[in-house]
């Protein structure tokens, strides 16, 4: 069974300050890919970063970069320099091969960044 | 940003009564979903689409039913609306089968069943 977990319901952190956001996946296929959305208040979701199960090097997209340990099955999302607008609901998920065209989505994890 | 719609964006019915919501791109996307947010359930998958007149069942797929006669329509029909069926409701495209190809979401659509 395809499974996401996100095992931080809320996080803060500091303005100017890095975070790391997890995300763990459970899939026996070979083949998946794992992405990362925001939810701003406004209630949009966007995507932000993905990431292939064979690449070899972490994704980037500026200050967005993913950790991605493929042994742990683990993809954190780690933001760097947080800016007060990267306050919202952060989702993770996952598609595989073997689950024909469905995407997992995980619980979310709510962000709010201090002043 | 992907070319999707969803209308209404907000709609109040009673229970009991018919109600349907549309998505609407204009990416020529072959993967149509749709999904409902819940507060500490995330995103769950109704149903998604594949093609015209293909359609397969998500994790939540009771009391609703989808129907896609052209490319870029994908409705979904809730055919009696329950109280808990009140949700924020999400359309997504996706094109290609490769798990390289992420979902584009649309603006959303909130509805109550009182």
């Amino acid at each position: 069974a395809q499974k996401i977990t996100q095992t931080q319901p809320g996080m803060f952190v500091q303005e100017k300050e890095a975070v790391t956001l997890d995300c763990t996946y459970d899939t026996s296929d070979q083949s998946y890919g794992l992405f990362w959305y925001k939810q701003p208040s406004s209630g949009e979701m966007i995507f932000l970063i993905y990431q292939g199960s064979y690449d070899e090097q972490n994704a980037t997209e500026g200050r967005y970069s993913l950790n991605f340990q493929k042994a742990r099955k683990s993809a954190n999302l780690v933001i760097s320099a947080s800016q007060l607008g990267d306050s919202a609901m952060y989702f993770c998920a996952m598609r595989a091969t073997n689950t024909g065209n469905q995407f997992y989505f995980g619980t979310g994890t709510s962000l709010t960044v201090i002043p | 940003d992907a070319g999707i719609t969803q209308s209404p964006r907000h709609k109040v019915t009673e229970t009991g009564t018919p109600v349907t919501l549309r998505c609407h791109q204009t990416e020529n996307h072959r993967y149509m979903y749709w999904y409902r947010q819940d507060p500490g359930h995330g995103l769950r998958l109704i149903h998604y689409s594949y093609g015209v007149k293909d359609t397969d069942k998500g994790e939540v797929s009771d009391g609703y039913s989808v129907s896609r006669s052209k490319t870029e329509d994908f409705l979904l029909t809730l055919e009696s609306a329950t109280s808990s069926q009140t949700s924020v409701y999400f359309c997504a495209i996706s094109d290609g089968t490769s798990v390289t190809y992420e979902q584009y979401f649309g603006p959303g659509t909130r509805l109550t069943v009182t």
